[in-house]
């Protein structure tokens, strides 16, 4: 069974310029997560999505950062205009939803973005 | 809101040794506890886990105590081996609509051969 595809795996970008992130959940799964992770650190919540309905986005700063989920499958995650300060690895996780298998998050690899 | 604290920050031990990693969790309502594992430029994945009806767990190698009262938890890798090296990190979970992970900072485990 494939797991969480994320892509690009590396972004380098200079500042002020836009970048987007994609991610495919594993097949079945209702909810899907985007992370934060910087060097050193635990993920942070940025957003959380139960299909289509993002019901937890408190922490996603949303000046700049943007996420969809369309037919509540494949999402994206986009900064505009990106920061020096959001250097770090974005993870996507999901997972089944519901009562049963509702907390184990099964992660993708992480996309490294890197802000020049 | 909820608050993991994870120490050590770094452990080495020679391979074969045990290895004891531990958390303390604030919100006495959290009833789900994983641990993860990260290697080097992968995302953290689920080695195990424990809800709260239950005191210890075991896997193989690993396994996973829980102190409801005293809110803390500890991770315990026996024998262990130099693929054990990466960094592990614990969380806690409140059940319920809001199914947000709060992580303890990671332990960078380095397993000496």
């Amino acid at each position: 069974e494939a797991g969480v595809v994320q892509s690009p795996r590396y972004k380098i970008i200079e500042k002020k310029q836009p970048v987007a992130f994609w991610c495919n959940p594993i097949s079945g799964h209702n909810t899907l997560y985007w992370y934060l992770q910087n060097l050193g650190q635990g993920p942070e919540l940025l957003i959380r999505y139960e299909n289509e309905e993002a019901v937890d986005d408190s922490q996603l700063p949303k000046d700049r950062f943007s996420a969809e989920r369309l037919k509540g499958v494949d999402s994206t995650l986009k900064i505009q205009p990106a920061e020096l300060g959001d250097s770090a690895v974005y993870l996507c996780a999901s997972s089944l939803g519901g009562l049963q298998g509702a907390h184990e998050q099964f992660f993708g690899p992480g996309t490294r973005l890197t802000v020049l | 809101g909820e608050n993991v604290e994870q120490h050590p920050s770094t452990l080495s031990v020679q391979e074969g040794d045990s290895a004891v990693i531990k958390c303390t969790y604030s919100d006495s309502a959290s009833n789900y506890f994983p641990w993860y594992k990260q290697e080097l430029g992968k995302g953290p994945q689920l080695i195990i886990d424990i809800r709260s009806n239950v005191g210890e767990k075991k896997d193989q190698r690993i396994a996973v105590t829980l102190n409801k009262t005293a809110k803390h938890f500890s991770l315990h890798i026996t024998e262990t081996q130099p693929e054990d090296s990466a960094v592990y990190f614990c969380a806690a979970i409140r059940s319920g609509s809001a199914r947000q992970l709060t992580f303890g900072s990671g332990t960078q485990l380095t397993v000496l051969p």
